[in-house]
């Protein structure tokens, strides 16, 4: 039984324009959420959190909205660029982070020129 | 700057053998962590420690995967009598979080791609 789920496996965008990638949990403990950046052949690579007690998170082109009450999570990269393409897995946690994370499957981003 | 290193990149193992997976965290980093990747999954926990204690093993997929941090840095995967379906990529995290500390990322190494024949 997957506690943290990524439905769509793959998604392209146009350079420039928005990608969303989202994440439902089942998990209602889980309180601190995590994206991050796989290119083949290296190790994901953090991109940004939200702790419960946020709604949103902001760093530069990355932004995370967490919607506790529909155990949602979605990560919006503007603009898209080409650079993004990658696997983004988004992974969660309980009491605030230092605990094994748990992910999704991942998505595919493709970013088109 | 140093992130975390792992040891070998890539192991080939016929059936049987025994393997030894090595990770160098970030300097400081009082968290260690053990994922299992399959392909096309997202990484699987395995086990972790904090600082040279051995806090969760739940993760781990029999008595034959055994790991070690004995001074609390550097970390060890052994998996003996190694079976065809060990194949996986196996990845190392380290988090500055400790009882101190909260909402601290994990940290990734590049992994070990571990085939067996």
């Amino acid at each position: 039984d997957q506690q943290v789920k990524q439905n769509s496996p793959s998604l392209s965008v146009q350079e420039g324009r928005i990608s969303i990638l989202n994440c439902d949990y089942t998990n209602s403990m889980f309180d601190y959420f995590l994206w991050y950046k796989k290119y083949p052949a290296e190790g994901p690579t953090f991109l940004i959190s939200i702790s419960s007690i946020k709604d949103k998170n902001e760093d530069g082109r990355f932004t995370v909205f967490l919607n506790k009450s529909a155990k949602h999570l979605s990560l919006h990269i503007v603009p898209s660029q080409p650079g993004d393409s990658a696997v983004y897995f988004c992974a969660a946690s309980l009491f605030s982070g230092n605990t094994p994370l748990v992910f999704g499957k991942g998505t595919r981003l493709s970013v088109i020129a | 700057g140093a992130g975390v290193s792992q040891s070998p990149r890539y192991k080939v193992a016929k059936r049987g053998q025994d393997v030894a997976l090595r990770c160098d965290p970030i300097s400081g980093h009082v968290s260690l962590f053990w994922y299992q990747q399959a392909l096309g999954q997202g990484p699987e926990f395995l086990t972790y420690f904090q600082n040279e204690a051995q806090l969760d093993k739940s993760g781990l997929p029999s008595d034959r995967f055994f790991a070690e941090r004995p001074e609390g840095s550097v970390s060890t995967l052994k998996i003996q009598r190694t079976q065809q379906e060990d194949s996986a990529v196996y990845l190392c995290a380290s988090s500055l979080a400790g009882q101190s500390h909260s909402n601290q990322p994990q940290h990734f190494g590049d992994g070990t791609r571990l085939s067996i024949l």
